[in-house]
């Protein structure tokens, strides 16, 4: 079964790095996934695809400071300088043949 | 700029109908695949339904097969999600999402929502 699980929650402090974990399912480690940030209040907006080679594109406008990185089953998401704006859920996603999958989030919270 | 807006969201009671809409700009609606999304309040996101961009091919999670049909106007440049027989936990906010490609089926674009509630 294609199962992401992420930690509930996070934090770090203005201006430090912060490193956001999504884990595969047993079986499924060479699945890609999409990384979305979702402000309170608003619709989720895409971050990046990361493959499982680490290799990722990201979305429009996304800034240099949001990166990715895999190792195994466990696809990374990494803000660095973090800012006030990047309090938000963190939502892994992917897909098997007829199936999305959705993490079920990691909230961030930025002291 | 591609844009998604939805539409269509209301308060409606359980057993009830209720029609969505996504409208699309932006970008050639026809290339691409779509989904419908939710979100119950308090909770993370849920996949619903996927159509690709010919609607020869559709998908349903099971907590709505059967209940909900996905569908699209090309000339229109619009997503459908009709939805019946409704209950209290469809009370969410529903996204349509854009699908990146064929071969790299992540959502790359998102609407802003629509707020469904059913209650009585």
């Amino acid at each position: 079964q294609l199962v992401l699980t992420q930690s509930p929650s996070a934090s770090a402090s203005l201006g430090a790095s912060v490193k956001l974990t999504c884990t595969l399912s047993s079986g499924h480690s060479s699945y890609a996934i999409a990384w979305h940030q979702q402000q309170p209040e608003k619709g989720p907006r895409y971050l990046m695809r990361l493959n499982s080679d680490g290799s990722h594109n990201k979305g429009d406008g996304i800034p240099d400071r949001f990166s990715g990185s895999s190792s195994g089953a466990e696809r990374y998401l990494t803000i660095s300088s973090l800012q006030s704006e990047d309090e938000a859920d963190y939502y892994c996603q992917t897909w098997g043949t007829g199936i999305w999958v959705f993490g079920g989030g990691t909230k961030l919270t930025v002291l | 700029e591609v844009q998604l807006v939805e539409s269509g969201g209301g308060l409606v009671q359980p057993g009830g109908s209720l029609r969505l809409s996504c409208a699309a700009s932006g970008f050639t609606f026809s290339n691409y695949a779509m989904n419908w999304v939710r979100q119950a309040p308090g909770k993370g996101l849920e996949w619903l339904s996927y159509i690709s961009s010919s609607s020869s091919t559709i998908y349903y999670a099971d907590s709505v097969k059967g209940r909900f049909t996905i569908s699209r106007d090309t000339a229109k440049n619009s997503l459908f999600l009709q939805m019946n027989s409704l209950r209290d936990e469809d009370t969410a906010v529903y996204y349509c999402a854009r699908i990146y490609s064929s071969s790299s089926r992540i959502n790359d674009y998102w609407g802003q929502g629509t707020l469904v509630t059913v209650s009585s």
